[in-house]
């Protein structure tokens, strides 16, 4: 069936470091990816997301990119800041049409911790 | 605008037990998700209406759980009997139709804990 891989699951990072978020779909039909950021006790809330005409979509510091060949996305933060502390979820959007129903599947998640 | 209202916020059951959570998803939203999310896991498609049909629920314990949108607007989602491995936080979540990559919405959350 379809699915939706994350890598890593954990990943700690220095206050200013980048982050690094990977993910990889199986339904060639998905053409939108939304990433989610989930802190603690909270709904997950949207926080960036790219459609599959698009490589790269960048807001401030949070960045996505997507290679719709090898069927992968990533977030990517810059000078990351201990507010970024939270949960990342992807995932991968089958869209509504004559012939199937509209599907959104989601990774893992991935707890992202910033030291100071 | 308003969001997705789910209650209760917090359930503690016995095993052998039922329980309903109730989900009012944002007006207009077609449809609806709800999401399964085992601590220190992703959210897991538990059921899918669009408006009050159901189009996808491979995923559903339907020996145990069960699920309606009567109306097209409102949902609520049970579990009869609960077991042990229950205990999660359920999340409701509705989009417009998924004709073009439309955002979904989330709820706080029902967080069951089984007992």
């Amino acid at each position: 069936g379809e699915n939706v891989e994350q890598h890593p699951s954990t990943l700690s990072v220095q206050e200013g470091d980048s982050a690094v978020i990977k993910c990889t779909y199986s339904d060639s039909a998905s053409n939108y990816f939304p990433w989610y950021k989930q802190e603690l006790g909270k709904r997950p809330q949207l926080i960036i997301d790219i459609r599959s005409n698009v490589g790269e979509k960048k807001d401030q510091r949070i960045a996505v990119t997507l290679n719709k060949t090898a069927k992968h996305f990533s977030l990517h933060i810059t000078e990351t800041q201990p507010e970024d502390s939270a949960v990342y979820f992807c995932a991968a959007l089958r869209p509504l049409t004559t012939d199937s129903w509209g599907k959104l599947q989601f990774g893992a998640g991935t707890q992202v911790v910033v030291t100071p | 605008e308003a969001g997705v209202a789910q209650s209760p916020r917090y359930k503690i059951i016995e095993k052998r037990q039922s329980v309903a959570f109730w989900c009012n998803p944002i007006s207009g939203h077609a449809t609806l998700y709800w999401y399964q999310q085992i601590l220190g896991q992703g959210p897991k498609l538990l059921i899918q209406f669009q408006n009050n049909g159901v189009v996808d629920d491979s995923q559903l314990p339907k020996d145990r759980f069960s699920a309606e949108r009567l109306k097209g607007v409102d949902s609520t989602l049970k579990i009869q009997p609960a077991k042990l491995e229950d205990s999660a936080v359920y999340l409701c979540a509705s989009s417009l139709p998924q004709t073009v990559n439309t955002e979904a919405f989330f709820g706080q959350g029902t967080r069951l804990t089984v007992v």
